[in-house]
């Protein structure tokens, strides 16, 4: 499995922009980048994913580098809900999503 | 569309009693997998099943167990219970090919959450 590293917590203002950083300097050429969050008392929810290209769905955009070394979630407008563990996820053909420790995102109001 | 459903959703036990957990998985979804997440470690994963063959297996001791019928539905045991196995168990579905590309998305669903006493 690829590592990754991630802050451990990072704080957000209501309605500005959040980019939460990942490293994961020894993907391999064919993983896949995943991000999942998991809300307080749920369990994960998809959030996005991509190989090489960014990538935008009506959650968040994933910005990956051009090494893909790195990637940025960028969540457009920070709100109260979005407040949850962001998992950063390189996942390899037939393997399973393993999940590190994530990025705890605080949102105040 | 309904999502993935887990039950019981919560459940006490003591040590050395069995516990079975059951989980539906979104309609058309053929791949369902189960993690254990503690506040100690995490989420871990413990197995993955497709078309009622275990397709991944993770690093847990032969005490926990899983199975899947023809309905994509399935259930996971554990026996022998331990204090260490309390625990939240959460089971993902996804819309799977017979070889997974990397890509796939897992739903989850909202979990089992097992006290052991």
């Amino acid at each position: 499995d690829a590592k990754t590293t991630q802050p451990n917590s990072m704080e957000s203002n209501e309605e500005e922009p959040v980019h939460l950083p990942c490293n994961h300097s020894t993907i391999s050429g064919t993983d896949y980048i995943h991000w999942y969050r998991q809300l307080p008392s749920q369990g994960p929810e998809y959030v996005i994913h991509g190989l090489t290209s960014n990538v935008n769905n009506r959650m968040a955009s994933l910005a990956i580098a051009e090494d893909r070394k790195s990637s940025t979630l960028i969540l457009h407008r920070a709100t109260l809900r979005d407040a949850a563990v962001y998992y950063c996820i390189p996942k390899s053909s037939g393997d399973k999503l393993t999940f590190g420790t994530g990025t705890r995102l605080a949102v105040r109001p | 569309k309904a999502g993935v459903t887990q039950t019981p959703r919560y459940l006490i036990k003591t040590r050395g009693q069995q516990v079975t957990l059951s989980c539906s998985p979104i309609s058309g979804h053929r791949s369902v997998s189960w993690y254990q997440q503690t506040p100690g470690q995490g989420l871990q994963f413990l197995f993955e099943y497709f078309s009622e063959t275990q397709r991944n297996k993770g690093n847990f001791p032969g005490r926990f167990s899983g199975r899947q019928f023809s309905n994509s539905r399935s259930e996971m045991n554990v026996s022998t219970l331990e204090l260490g196995d309390s625990a939240l168990y959460l089971c993902a579905s996804s819309l799977d090919q017979v070889v997974d590309s990397g890509a796939n998305v897992l739903t989850f669903g909202a979990g089992s959450r097992l006290t052991v006493l």
